[in-house]
């Protein structure tokens, strides 16, 4: 098993700029989960999933959109980039009725 | 909403101190608690839980004891070591896929 994979491991954008983070599981995990950590804070999270097709907000999605067409793939997008999303982004999944989340590498995110 | 308060950081201990790193949270039901470790350049992992009131999770020689009465969860170890220097993260899980977290609390253990 792989885990949970995401890319770019670090990436560059320019204000105004669009890009996809990827995540991928191959645990078959029903739930998945994106967050952003910044310095000094914890994660904070922006969008989760509890299921194919289902999608919901958590405490910080303004400026990004997710969609879940697999159970496998949790993409995040960030439809105009601002500085304000420098952060390092984090991609976790886990089985439905297990509180234990498995964390992704991180994508390291700088927004010029 | 939930919250979870962590002791602030950073944490210099020397090799073979004992370590506390107090956290407290506000929830509503019956949250579960979560101890995640965060080591340099890499994603968090989970360190130990516990799942309903007086649980104690132990790890790796880490302990925390979930009190209801105090609402807290606070994280143990009697020797720390200088691998133990890593980014420790209390959090509460109370929905599916919805944790909150605290702010981290660096530790570093110094030989």
């Amino acid at each position: 098993n792989a885990g949970v994979t995401q890319t770019p491991k670090f990436q560059v954008l320019k204000t105004g700029q669009s890009m996809t983070l990827q995540c991928a599981q191959d645990m078959n995990h029903e739930y998945m989960s994106w967050y952003r950590q910044d310095p000094g804070m914890g994660l904070r999270l922006i969008h989760y999933s509890v299921g194919a097709g289902i999608t919901d907000q958590g405490e910080v999605p303004n400026g990004y959109n997710v969609s879940r067409s697999t159970t496998e793939d949790f993409p995040l997008r960030l439809l105009s980039a601002a500085p304000s999303q420098t952060s390092v982004y984090f991609c976790a999944s886990r089985r439905a009725g297990v509180e234990t989340q498995y964390f992704g590498p991180g994508t390291r995110l700088l927004v010029l | 909403g939930n919250s979870v308060t962590q002791m602030e950081g950073p944490v210099t201990l020397s090799e073979e101190a004992f370590l506390t790193i107090n956290c407290t949270y506000t929830a509503t039901g019956y949250p579960s608690l979560f101890w995640y470790v965060q080591y340099p350049g890499e994603g968090l992992q989970l360190l130990l839980k516990a799942t309903k009131a007086d649980d104690k999770g132990s790890n790796k020689g880490f302990e925390a004891t979930y009190r209801k009465e105090t609402t807290s969860f606070h994280l143990e170890k009697g020797s720390v070591q200088v691998s133990d220097s890593a980014v420790y993260f209390c959090a509460l899980d109370t929905n599916a896929g919805k944790s909150t977290f605290g702010d981290g609390t660096t530790l570093t253990v110094k030989p």
